[in-house]
């Protein structure tokens, strides 16, 4: 299995830019989520889905856009890249915890840069 | 905003020491608790839940005080790969309605 997979790896966007951050986990999990991580604020969760065609905002979810139509994808859409958007974008799939343990599973993040 | 407080540190600790770390929760409703390891520039990665009735995994043990609303992580025996960021998780929901809240972290460094 290969996890969480994002892509890219690293971006830099122009103010005003849009684009799509790409997540896929092959692990069939319901539960996915989209973190940004800000130095000195933590992780902080935008949106998430708890299955196909479902999704809700998190905390921060201002200038960012999901979609589920699959299991296995959950793109982030950024509308109209600002600087403060300037973060790590982490995706996240969780198990369904029928062992009593519901874990998340982070995919290795994307850098993005807004200028 | 519902909170989670950590301590950022740095602890700087020897090898071989005994360090414990606090995360204290606002919300009274939370439901589970999770300790994440996260080493520099890498994704966070499960270290350990943390049940009502406390739990040891080898060299760290974690403990849950509702009363007080703090998670502990107890980490003996440091060694050098133990240095990271350990990020305390408390969910208010259990089951489906599972949403984290992340404390900003605590960084541990182990040094020779």
């Amino acid at each position: 299995n290969a996890g969480v997979t994002q892509t890219p790896k690293f971006q830099v966007l122009k103010t005003g830019q849009s684009m799509t951050l790409q997540c896929a986990q092959d692990m069939n999990h319901e539960y996915m989520s989209w973190y940004r991580q800000d130095p000195g604020m933590g992780l902080r969760l935008i949106h998430y889905s708890v299955g196909a065609g479902i999704t809700d905002q998190g905390e921060v979810p201002n200038g960012y856009n999901v979609s589920r139509s699959t299991t296995e994808d959950f793109p982030l859409r950024l509308l109209s890249a600002a600087p403060s958007q300037t973060s790590v974008y982490f995706c996240a799939s969780r198990n369904d915890g029928l062992a009593g343990v519901y874990e998340q599973y982070f995919g290795p993040g994307t850098r993005l840069t807004v200028t | 905003r519902k909170e989670v407080e950590q301590d950022p540190g740095p602890f700087n600790v020897p090898e071989g020491a005994t360090v414990a770390f606090n995360c204290t929760y606002s919300n009274s409703a939370s439901q589970s608790f999770f300790w994440y390891r996260q080493d520099c520039r890498k994704e966070p990665k499960l270290l350990m839940s943390v049940y009502s009735s406390g739990n040891e995994d080898g060299r760290f043990t974690a403990q849950l005080n509702r009363a007080s609303q703090y998670i502990s992580l107890l980490i003996r025996d440091s060694k050098l790969s133990d240095s990271a960021t350990y990020l305390c998780v408390v969910n208010e929901g259990a089951g489906g309605s599972y949403i984290p809240t992340f404390g900003r972290g605590t960084s541990l460094i182990v040094h020779p």
